[in-house]
């Protein structure tokens, strides 16, 4: 069974500043996929940034990057020069074998101006 | 690409009522979710279909709970009996099929139970 485990209920960063959200899984798989989505207020949720568990290479997009520790199960999303545009809640999720993505409890990210 | 459209947005109803919610995935994806996510929680995987087949459904899920995706296009999630504890918002999502997929969600439907 997957499981996906977010221990940080609410994180605050100031503006400009860089934040690193956590997220631990566990997959009997072999082959799977981790993302972190954004839900912002009241909005749609939507995906920040996905990283392919047989790469070894962290993915990057833009400001947001990840963290990748296969062997710790551990999978981070840090957000630089932090926009209070990121302000939102953020989940970690994983997908693998029947295609049925497993979502954590989510992180409330809070930007201080 | 219009992006998932769930309808209706808000539903409430009264305890023991039949309630069904419609989800328009994005046209040329194969897959479609129904995840239900209640406050301060992620998303609880509830059902997915490939194409019109149900691939798979949540242990968690009772008999009062349906889903169906005919001709594979639209689906639509039923609740019958309903309980002050199915209030949630139910989202829809949809993935297209080959290697990894991302989700695409829609707004959601927030369903009240009085």
């Amino acid at each position: 069974a997957q499981t996906v485990t977010q221990s940080q209920p609410e994180m605050s960063v100031q503006e400009a500043e860089t934040v690193t959200l956590s997220c631990t899984y566990d997959t009997s798989e072999s082959d799977y996929y981790l993302f972190w989505y954004k839900q912002p207020p009241s909005r749609q949720m939507i995906l920040v940034i996905r990283q392919e568990a047989y790469k070894q290479q962290n993915a990057t997009e833009n400001r947001f990057s990840v963290n990748f520790q296969k062997a710790a199960k551990s999978f981070s999303l840090k957000i630089s020069d932090s926009q209070l545009g990121d302000a939102a809640m953020y989940f970690c999720a994983s997908q693998s074998g029947t295609y049925k993505y497993i979502f954590g409890t989510g992180t409330r990210l809070k930007v201080l101006a | 690409d219009t992006g998932v459209s769930q309808d209706p947005r808000h539903k409430i109803t009264k305890r023991g009522q039949n309630v069904t919610f419609r989800c328009d995935p994005i046209s040329e994806h194969n897959r479609l979710y129904w995840y239900r996510q209640t406050l301060g929680q992620g998303p609880e995987f509830l059902t997915y279909f490939q194409n019109e087949a149900q691939l798979e459904k949540s242990r968690l899920l009772s008999d009062r709970f349906s889903a169906e995706r005919p001709k594979g296009s639209f689906s639509t999630l039923e609740i019958q009996r309903t309980e002050q504890g199915d209030s949630a918002m139910y989202l829809c999502a949809s993935s297209s099929t080959g290697g990894w997929s991302p989700l695409h969600f829609g707004n959601g439907t927030r369903l009240t139970v009085t």
